[in-house]
């Protein structure tokens, strides 16, 4: 079975701080996508990046950046210099090999920053 | 619209009454789901619907959950003699193709909020 587990619950940062959220997978499929999604106020996901088991190269978009270990399977989520508009609630996922919109979602981790 | 359009927005119900929530996804993605968020369970697949195959159901929490897509567009979830444990939102996606070509994105809908009273 897969499992997603996001072990913080809730942060809180000041603007500007740098952040990051952990996100540790398990599965026993060789092939998986993860991906990262922002539920703000609004309540409609927003999808952040999608990320293939075969590759373990870093990300990075803008103050956003990604962290993949297989050997510990992680997928962790750093946002630097962050904002106010970056308030929201952050879900990790692990998707089906047979259907990569078939998410198995972690709990999610409630940011908050505050001026 | 150009997102995915979910409705109603609120549903508020009596136990032991149906309910049918809708979902009009992006033109053009052959790919639609539906998930459930709720504070004790968080955010759980329920079905999966790709062209004409048959849907994924295997989400499903019980028999009184049923959905149906016609033709190839418009979802409708139902949930007949709904419990109070039903109460969550209900939220639909939709994808251009299940490998999730591209990048693999999902687009959600803003979810449809049923109470159960």
């Amino acid at each position: 079975a897969q499992k997603v587990t996001q072990a913080q619950t809730e942060i809180s940062v000041v603007e500007k701080e740098d952040v990051t959220l952990d996100c540790v997978y398990e599965t026993r499929d060789t092939t998986y996508y993860l991906f990262w999604y922002k539920q703000p106020p609004s309540g409609e996901l927003v999808f952040l990046i999608r990320r293939n088991s075969f590759d373990e190269q870093n990300e990075i978009s803008g103050r956003y950046s990604w962290n993949f270990q297989k050997s510990t399977s992680s997928f962790n989520f750093t946002i630097t210099a962050s904002q106010v508009v970056d308030s929201a609630v952050y879900f990790c996922a692990l998707s089906d090999p047979t259907s990569y919109g078939k998410l198995t979602f972690g709990q999610g981790t409630i940011l908050t920053v505050h001026p | 619209g150009a997102g995915v359009s979910q409705s109603p927005s609120n549903k508020v119900t009596e136990k032991g009454k149906d309910v049918e929530l809708r979902c009009d996804p992006i033109s053009g993605h052959t790919a639609l789901y539906w998930y459930r968020q709720s504070l004790g369970q968080g955010l759980e697949f329920l079905i999966y619907f790709q062209g004409n195959s048959a849907p994924d159901k295997s989400g499903l929490p019980s028999d009184r959950f049923s959905a149906e897509r016609t033709g190839g567009s418009v979802s409708t979830l139902t949930i007949q003699r709904t419990q109070q444990e039903d109460s969550a939102v209900y939220l639909c996606a939709s994808s251009l193709a299940p490998s999730g070509r591209g990048t693999g994105e999902l687009f959600f809908g803003e979810g449809s909020r049923l109470t159960v009273l």
